[in-house]
């Protein structure tokens, strides 16, 4: 069965401080692995996305890494801010749905990020 | 980026009204449309997918009879919730994928809040 399992559920952290938050994946075939931000009452948006041969990809403060022996990702916040407070979701696309021609998207259930002043 | 725009952005109904939703590409056409639901402290659970043209392809467990889904231009999906009940109250939002079916990046909406008394 595909899963997408995210550690830890939720997480407080001083503001400046760094973390980093796991995925770990199940998802066969393997085609890509996104990170995702979703604000309360917002829709999700994209923070990264790495295929099979990347190892690790950054944007801005987000750095995320990949490693497709042992699926797992990880997502690393650098000097975190206030804004940063958030779900961030890690998705993984299992390869193109025979139907569709899409990708099946398979969400992990986030973790909740709390940056405190 | 892509942007995708949903209106309205929080709806409050009795119960037994239908309630229509719409889920806009802005700056790029997309012939498929995605639908998910989301409760609270929950992952995204895919509904169904819409396609301009032609009928909606359900998820198993989701009613069509109860989701209405209309594709009825390059731009534009709408998800029509009929009969609504308590249960149906739920944060749906929509995505559009840019590029194709070869390159399927989704572009999430900033989702619709639905609240059935």
């Amino acid at each position: 069965k595909n899963q997408v399992e995210q550690s830890p559920q939720s997480l407080i952290i001083l503001e400046g401080k760094n973390c980093t938050l796991q995925c770990n994946y199940t998802v066969s075939p393997f085609s890509n692995l996104r990170w995702y931000k979703q604000d309360t009452g917002r829709g999700p948006v994209s923070l990264t996305i790495m295929t099979f041969s990347e190892n690790t990809k950054s944007n801005g403060r987000y750095t995320a890494t990949l490693d497709a022996d042992t699926k797992q990702s990880s997502l690393h916040i650098t000097a975190s801010q206030l804004s940063d407070s958030a779900s961030y979701i890690c998705v993984v696309s299992a390869s193109n749905d025979p139907d569709s021609g899409f990708q099946k998207l398979v969400f992990g259930t986030g973790t909740r990020l709390l940056v405190s002043p | 980026g892509a942007v995708v725009s949903q209106h309205p952005s929080r709806v409050i109904c009795k119960s037994g009204t239908s309630v229509k939703i719409e889920c806009r590409s802005l700056d790029f056409q997309a012939t498929t449309m995605f639908w998910y639901r989301q409760f609270p402290k929950k992952s995204l659970m895919l509904m169904a997918t819409s396609n301009e043209g032609s009928k909606a392809t359900y998820e198993q467990g989701v009613e069509k009879d109860k989701f209405l889904i209309n594709h009825a231009s390059l731009t534009l999906s709408t998800l029509t919730v009929t009969s609504a009940h308590p249960e149906d109250s739920s944060f749906y939002i929509c995505s559009a994928p840019l590029g194709g079916r070869a390159y399927d990046e989704q572009f999430f909406g900033p989702g619709t809040r639905l609240t059935v008394l």
